[in-house]
């Protein structure tokens, strides 16, 4: 068990750029949550898959964010044409939908600075 | 919507101090409740869970006791190490219709232990 991860850990991008951030989940675990934190605030959810199915996204996921997650697997988050206000630590959480746990396991996070 | 308050920080203590932060959640129907912990540099790790009223989450000397009656979750531990510096998170979490659990989460409270 080697953990969530995350790639990059860091990006720097100049406004109006896009960015792709990937997340790879506990090997056997099916759920996958996207939350973002901003300086000073608790995370807050983005979206939810089961498997490849994407079954919740939060108002706050605008027309620019896009996730994937293909082959139930590892996800991506894509932003297109970054705002400063998208600058934040992207974190990626799996868990499994069976059994009493369901604990969710994080990541180290995304960093994201927008200029 | 559901949401957590949790007290606002920063809290310095002196080692060997008990600590207390307070909690409370607003939810319609019978959340999960955890502490997560987030160490500097690190990603968020799961410190203690309860799934019903009158459970009481543990781990590493800290505890919480889920009390339906005044809707808090408050995690307390009877002597703190300058180890346990990190910034605390209250949350919950409740089965939503397309199968998510996702957390809801408070702002955090930063706890410094000076030795």
């Amino acid at each position: 068990d080697t953990g969530v991860s995350q790639d990059p850990r860091h990006k720097i991008t100049k406004r109006g750029q896009n960015v792709t951030f990937r997340c790879d989940p506990i090997s056997e675990h099916n759920r996958l949550y996207w939350y973002r934190q901003t300086l000073g605030q608790g995370p807050e959810f983005l979206t939810y898959f089961q498997n490849e199915a994407q079954l919740e996204k939060s108002r706050l996921l605008s027309d620019r964010f896009s996730a994937e997650r293909p082959k139930g697997s590892f996800s991506t988050l894509e932003i297109q044409r970054t705002e400063q206000g998208d600058s934040a630590m992207y974190l990626c959480a799996s868990s499994l939908s069976a059994g009493g746990s369901k604990t969710q396991y994080f990541g180290p996070g995304t960093r994201l600075l927008v200029l | 919507g559901d949401s957590v308050t949790q007290m606002e920080g920063p809290v310095t203590l002196s080692e060997e101090a008990f600590l207390t932060i307070n909690c409370t959640y607003t939810a319609t129907g019978y959340p999960s409740l955890f502490w997560y912990v987030q160490y500097p540099g690190e990603g968020l790790q799961l410190l203690l869970k309860a799934t019903k009223a009158d459970d009481k989450g543990s781990n590493k000397g800290f505890e919480a006791t889920y009390r339906k009656e005044t809707t808090s979750f408050h995690l307390e531990k009877g002597s703190v190490q300058v180890s346990d510096s990190a910034v605390y998170f209250c949350a919950l979490s409740q089965r939503q219709e397309g199968g998510s659990e996702k957390l809801v989460f408070g702002k955090g409270t930063k706890l410094t232990v000076n030795p």
